[in-house]
């Protein structure tokens, strides 16, 4: 258990769907990320939210929409998606920097996502 | 261009030795953190090192870091098949609580 909860663990959906994954943390931490991981690609980052506020987006499509309504809940909203989109998705969080250092981050076990 | 990358991509060994794996980057960074996957998982974190750091034990893992060469090495001693995931190292990057991740070394332990 790492603290960190995706739901749902598996998704199918046809391309006109729309879906929304939901990732909750219970670590009191105040930096939520999405990660997508597809098959023989590095893990990419999409979106940090520091305290609720975007402040990170990777040149993600618009077909992924990203909602932190609070510091321990963040949605990644799916609209539209394509057959490349079929990935491992990825949440984590992480406590603020200290001193310039990152902290480590602590991830959920992903949703993953099949796009028919 | 990446920022990590994970030598060998694959790797397997019998229980009881010792795995090595590799990660040059091509930044600087603050700190380097190796991080653990096992099949269907989410990753977990092992151990990270700073930049003013040049080895770092914890149990069975030993990290090293090398600045002026911009690589980094995880040993994992004693292997156990426990130990048999991918393995991810990631860098701070320039700017911002960010992490790059390279694309990971595959351990096989055989019991």
């Amino acid at each position: 258990e790492t603290g960190v909860t995706q739901t749902p663990r598996h998704l199918v959906m046809g391309m006109t769907n729309k879906k929304s994954l939901k990732c909750e943390q219970h670590l009191g931490h105040n930096a939520m990320y999405w990660y997508k991981q597809s098959a023989k690609k590095p893990l990419e980052l999409m979106f940090v939210y520091n305290f609720k506020e975007q402040t990170e987006n990777n040149s993600v499509p618009s077909r992924f929409s990203p909602e932190c309504p609070n510091s321990s809940h963040l949605f990644l909203h799916l609209h539209t998606l394509q057959p490349e989109d079929s990935a491992l998705y990825l949440c984590a969080s992480s406590p603020p920097m200290t001193g310039g250092y990152n902290q480590p981050q602590h991830f959920g076990d992903g949703t993953r996502l099949s796009i028919l | 261009s990446q920022q990590g990358e994970e030598d060998p991509q694959a790797l397997s060994i019998q229980e009881g030795e010792n795995a090595t794996m590799n990660c040059s980057y091509k930044t600087s960074i603050n700190n380097l953190q190796w991080y653990r996957q096992n099949s269907g998982r989410g990753l977990v974190h092992l151990i990270l090192i700073r930049s003013n750091e040049r080895e770092k034990h914890s149990g069975r893992l030993r990290v090293t870091l090398d600045t002026s060469k911009k690589s980094s090495s995880l040993l994992i001693t004693a292997s156990r098949a426990a130990d048999t995931a991918s393995y991810f190292c990631a860098t701070d990057g320039t700017a911002g609580n960010m992490l790059t991740f390279g694309g990971g070394t595959r351990l096989m332990v055989k019991p």
